[in-house]
């Protein structure tokens, strides 16, 4: 099993262009979400889905959209960069909700420009 | 609402020392309650977990006791060692909550030969 794999590892965007960050796992898992993570401000959610056409707001979705269209994949969507949104974002499944383990991916470092 | 907090770091430890890591939650229901760690340039991985009061978590020599009465849930290890250099995050999760993880802020540690 290759886990949770997350493409690219690393970007660069100018203010204003969009891109897609996309996630895919291999383990049958229901649930998905994406994360950012920021200096000393841990992980914060951005959106989760608990299966295939379901997704859900988390802490900080403003400027990011996500579809789940296949259990395996859930691919998050930048509509118009900011610099704000310079960051390292992480991807993560489990079998279940609740207090399942999470599995995460490597990372995708962007920095917006 | 929900949430974490963790002792700041970085934690600069000699090899062979003991370790805690604070961490305190806040939480309206039942949390399972985690650590996980960040090697550098990795994804986060499990560390341990506790889904009840006054279950202990252990790993690696790493353990951790679900303290309801202090709301507390703090991260040790009685002799570190380099490869232990890492980013720890304490989290949370309530399956009522939708499963999602509420992270701290996530603690250095630098362990020295």
């Amino acid at each position: 099993n290759a886990g949770v794999t997350q493409t690219p590892k690393f970007q660069v965007l100018k203010t204003g262009q969009s891109m897609t960050l996309q996630c895919a796992q291999d383990m049958n898992h229901e649930y998905m979400s994406w994360y950012r993570q920021d200096p000393g401000m841990g992980l914060r959610l951005i959106h989760y889905s608990v299966g295939a056409g379901i997704t859900d707001q988390g802490e900080v979705p403003n400027g990011y959209n996500v579809s789940r269209s296949t259990t395996e994949d859930f691919p998050l969507r930048l509509l118009s960069a900011a610099p704000s949104q310079t960051s390292v974002y992480f991807c993560a499944s489990s079998y279940k909700r609740g207090a399942d383990t999470q599995y995460f991916g490597p990372g995708t470092r962007l920095t917006v420009l | 609402g929900n949430s974490v907090t963790q002792m700041e770091g970085p934690v600069t430890l000699s090899e062979e020392a003991f370790l805690t890591i604070n961490c305190t939650y806040t939480a309206t229901g039942y949390p399972s309650l985690f650590w996980y760690v960040q090697y550098p340039g990795e994804g986060l991985q499990l560390l341990l977990k506790a889904t009840k009061a006054d279950d202990k978590g252990s790993n690696k020599g790493f353990e951790a006791t679900y303290r309801k009465e202090t709301t507390s849930f703090h991260l040790e290890k009685g002799s570190v060692q380099v490869s232990d250099s890492a980013v720890y995050f304490c989290a949370l999760t309530e399956y009522n909550q939708g499963g999602k993880l509420i992270f701290g802020q996530g603690t250095e540690l630098s362990v020295k030969p």
